[in-house]
């Protein structure tokens, strides 16, 4: 079975503090993505890596796959409250199917 | 343009009744993927269509869980009999299935309850 570990599972932190979010797997990943969800909403997609050692930046977000596709990060630099929500990892198992990760929750406090 | 469109956005149900879940998904996407998302076992995946074919539905968690798709713009997952054990949100999404990394666009969702 594929599995998605997401730490840490819960992080408070104060507004403007930085925070890095792991994605770790044993499995090798077609491609990986991230998505952020908020309360009673569904998941909305942040970006797409395919490529190992891939890095792309989304404004204040620096997301970086692995060299050998198994793993990601999500850095967040100078958090807001508006980032607050529900952070999702989805691996590509190679059938166009994903798999998700357990999900970190981020509140930052204002 | 309307985004998946996922009916209802609540339901609260006794168990052993019949429970039906619907979804539009976006006009032109050829996927469909139906969710389910606990606090326990986090966003799972239950069954997806591609060109209204089901192509896995290995997620399925009982024969009492069953999903049609009988044309590009409809899809429902029905539970019978339910049981407490399947409350949870159910998600809708669906894509453009032409490439690896495609993005998937999900609904709303439905937060079942089944007392």
């Amino acid at each position: 079975t594929q599995l998605l570990e997401q730490s840490p599972q819960f992080l408070s932190i104060q507004e403007g503090e930085n925070l890095t979010v792991y994605c770790n797997s044993s499995s090798v990943f077609s491609s990986l993505q991230w998505y952020r969800q908020e309360p009673g909403e569904g998941p909305v997609l942040l970006v797409t890596v395919v490529t190992g050692g891939e890095v792309k930046k989304l404004k204040r977000l620096t997301f970086q796959f692995g060299d050998a596709r198994k793993d990601s990060s999500l850095h967040i630099t100078a958090a807001q409250p508006g980032d607050t929500g529900l952070y999702l990892c989805a691996g590509e198992t190679g059938t166009y199917k994903y798999i998700f990760g357990t999900g970190t929750r981020l509140k930052v406090l204002a | 343009d309307a985004g998946v469109i996922q009916s209802p956005r609540h339901e609260v149900t006794e168990m052993g009744q019949e429970v039906t879940l619907r979804c539009k998904p976006i006009s032109g996407h050829n996927s469909l993927f139906w969710y389910r998302q606990t606090m326990m076992r986090g966003l799972e995946l239950l069954i997806y269509f591609n060109n209204n074919v089901p192509i896995d539905d290995s997620g399925m968690p009982e024969d009492r869980f069953s999903a049609k798709m009988p044309n590009a713009s409809f899809s429902t997952l029905k539970i019978q009999p339910s049981e407490p054990r399947d409350s949870a949100v159910y998600f809708c999404a669906s894509s453009l299935w032409d490439r690896a990394g495609y993005e998937q666009y999900f609904g709303p969702g439905t937060r079942l309850t089944v007392t």
